[in-house]
């Protein structure tokens, strides 16, 4: 099984707020976590990369992943406009980002408005 | 530095009509791929190729065909288009093959009438 399930949202906050955005699996063999950012009409970009279970923070951002519950999540803190765009988590069970049962599975994404 | 870089941005074909998306990368990677991203879908692997003159196939590879003869080069063919092949195409680079360490181009938007 590779599904992973994202709300698509859009979830909109005010300025200010902190965000949390989540994705869930079924695949007990993820063990590897990325949160990339996606603007309108840009490629995605790698936000946040954790390995199993725990926290994992830079700045305003922080990643955090259950394994147990199979659950992990993105917190953004003071939210800003900024901030504005699609959220993509994606997960792999092995290092190696080729395809196959070890490729990356992404979620659809969760689109995000931050209102000034 | 340019990156990551995909020509053409935009692309209107009649189906059966066949073309040719380039992703070019200036950071001497090993590794390349190609993702479509459809609406309510998450992204999904193509093709991929793990060195000059190597390619592979991804989640959904057919009706497509990829070539890798130069290191800093990846193309992906099309040669009879159809309207399930509409889509927002993502050219992705890394320099060993580790998730994490994606660097995806801007996206070539393809629509097939």
């Amino acid at each position: 099984q590779k599904e992973v399930e994202q709300d698509p949202g859009p979830l909109s906050v005010p300025e200010g707020a902190i965000v949390s955005l989540n994705c869930t699996y079924s695949n007990s063999a993820f063990q590897y976590f990325m949160w990339y950012r996606q603007y309108s009409r840009k490629g995605p970009e790698l936000l946040m990369y954790t390995y199993s279970s725990g926290n994992k923070e830079d700045g305003r951002f922080t990643a955090q992943v259950d394994k147990s519950s199979k659950y992990i999540s993105l917190f953004i803190r003071d939210s800003q406009p900024s901030d504005s765009a699609t959220y993509l988590c994606a997960m792999s069970a092995s290092s190696y980002s080729g395809g196959g049962a070890d490729g990356l599975t992404f979620g659809k994404g969760t689109h995000l408005i931050i209102q000034p | 530095n340019a990156g990551v870089t995909q020509t053409p941005k935009f692309r209107v074909l009649k189906t059966g009509q066949s073309m040719t998306l380039l992703c070019a990368q200036d950071m001497n990677h090993e590794y390349m791929y190609w993702y479509r991203q459809d609406p309510g879908m998450g992204l999904r692997l193509i093709h991929y190729s793990v060195g000059e003159g190597t390619t592979a196939k991804g989640e959904v590879p057919d009706g497509y065909n990829v070539s890798r003869l130069k290191k800093q080069n990846f193309l992906l063919g099309l040669e009879s288009a159809a309207p399930s092949q509409t889509s927002v195409y993502f050219c992705a680079s890394s320099r060993s093959g580790r998730v994490g360490e994606l660097f995806f181009g801007e996206g070539s938007r393809l629509t097939v009438l």
